[in-house]
Formats: C-alpha cells, structure tokens, sequence
C-alpha cells in the first residue's frame, strides 16, 4: 500500500513569488493535516481537514498561506507570495479518522527554500 | 498550553550500546504519545504509539513506555547499531487532535 505522496519533493524560489505544494493521503484516510517543520524544530501543525472541511486552521498564516482539499482526498498548500521566513520543511500526514487510536502517517515533505 | 521537551539534543555512542531517549510534556492530559524517526531530508517514520492507558510498547529492540501522571516518556534503543543514527522525535496528542512535538534528540551510532 502507498504511503502519504507529496510533490515536489524540493522546491526553491525567489521572495514574493507564489508557490504550491500537492499532497495525496493514504487511501481511506479521511484526514489530512499540514505541518511546517523549521530546521532543527518538531513539525507544528498548520490546518487539519477532516474529509474537505478545514477543521483546525488556527495556526495558518491566513495573509499568505492558503489550503484545499476540494473533493475530500488530495490537497493543496499554497503560499502567495513567499517571504525568506518561508523557507522550511512542509509536511503532510494523514490517518484514517480523527480520535485518539487513529496514528498519523507522515510524507517525506517538500522542502522549500526562498531566496 | 502543551510543551515537549526531549533531553539530550544529540547523543553519540558506540554500536552496540544500550540507550534511553527521554521525552518530558507539561500537560498530562493526553490521548496518546507518539515516537517517530527522521532520517536527513526525509519525512518521520512512526516508530511506536502509546494510548494514554498504556504504560509500554516494544516493538523489536525498542521500547517505550510513558508515565503520565509525570508528564514523562523513554525511548529505550537496546543493542544500537549505526542504521539507528536518526533523530529521534516525541510526540503527544491533546484533546485539540493535532500532534504537539518535541524538537527531537539526534542519535548518531558510531561503528
């Protein structure tokens, strides 16, 4: 079975221009989560989407960030534009359903660097 | 609000050594407590999941267990050899669903 798929898996761009990164989960899992991971840090969370809604976008840096999951499986991050901040891993995982026994499966990420 | 704390930062040992990863977290009010793998530029690997009932989960050489009530977790590593060199990362989980990490523990096995 195939894991969670991201691409690209690198991507690097110069400041205030846009950028998109493709997320597609395991399949059946009705969850889907974005995490940005800076260098040396843990992940942290930036939007939870329970099927295609948005259930926890509070750490979302909504001025520039945007996010879909229009038909409920893959996704879309969208960062519009990009500032040198920017530059970090991000991560999709996903599980099955929401609830504590459900296990998060993480993707290899993209990693974007703004010059 | 929930904070992680892993101790040590880095770790360097001779293949072959036994070792404990140490997770600390301030709220105890947890769902479960997750330790991933991360292998340079790639994503995590989960390693082992402990619901919030359970005091310990092994899986091969390694096992970890969690006391709650402490806000503490290890990650025991036995007979470590250098395809563990990774870092190491621990995670909980809160009644808000999402993953409040550690900001992990670099082990590097020396042949």
């Amino acid at each position: 079975e195939a894991g969670v798929v991201q691409s690209p898996r690198y991507k690097i761009i110069e400041k205030k221009q846009p950028v998109a990164f493709w997320c597609n989960p395991i399949s059946g899992h009705n969850t889907l989560y974005w995490y940005l991971q800076n260098l040396g840090q843990g992940p942290e969370l930036l939007i939870r989407y329970e099927n295609e809604e948005a259930v926890d976008d509070s750490q979302l840096p909504k001025d520039r960030f945007s996010a879909e999951r229009l038909k409920g499986v893959d996704s879309t991050l969208k960062i519009q534009p990009a500032e040198l901040g920017d530059s970090a891993v991000y991560l999709c995982a996903s599980s099955l359903g929401p609830g504590a026994y459900n296990e998060q499966f993480f993707g290899p990420g993209t990693r974007l660097t703004v010059l | 609000k929930q904070e992680v704390t892993q101790i040590p930062a880095a770790l360097s040992v001779p293949e072959g050594e036994n070792l404990v990863l140490n997770c600390s977290f301030t709220d105890s009010a947890i769902y479960n407590l997750q330790w991933f793998r991360q292998d340079p530029g790639k994503g995590l690997t989960s390693l082992l999941l402990i619901q919030s009932s359970q005091r310990e989960q092994t899986s091969g050489r390694l096992n970890a267990s969690l006391d709650k009530s402490s806000g503490r977790s290890t990650l025991y590593i036995a007979a470590s050899q250098p395809g563990d060199s990774a870092t190491y990362l621990c995670a909980v989980r809160g009644g808000s669903e999402k993953l409040v990490f550690g900001k992990g523990t670099k082990l590097t096995v020396n042949p």
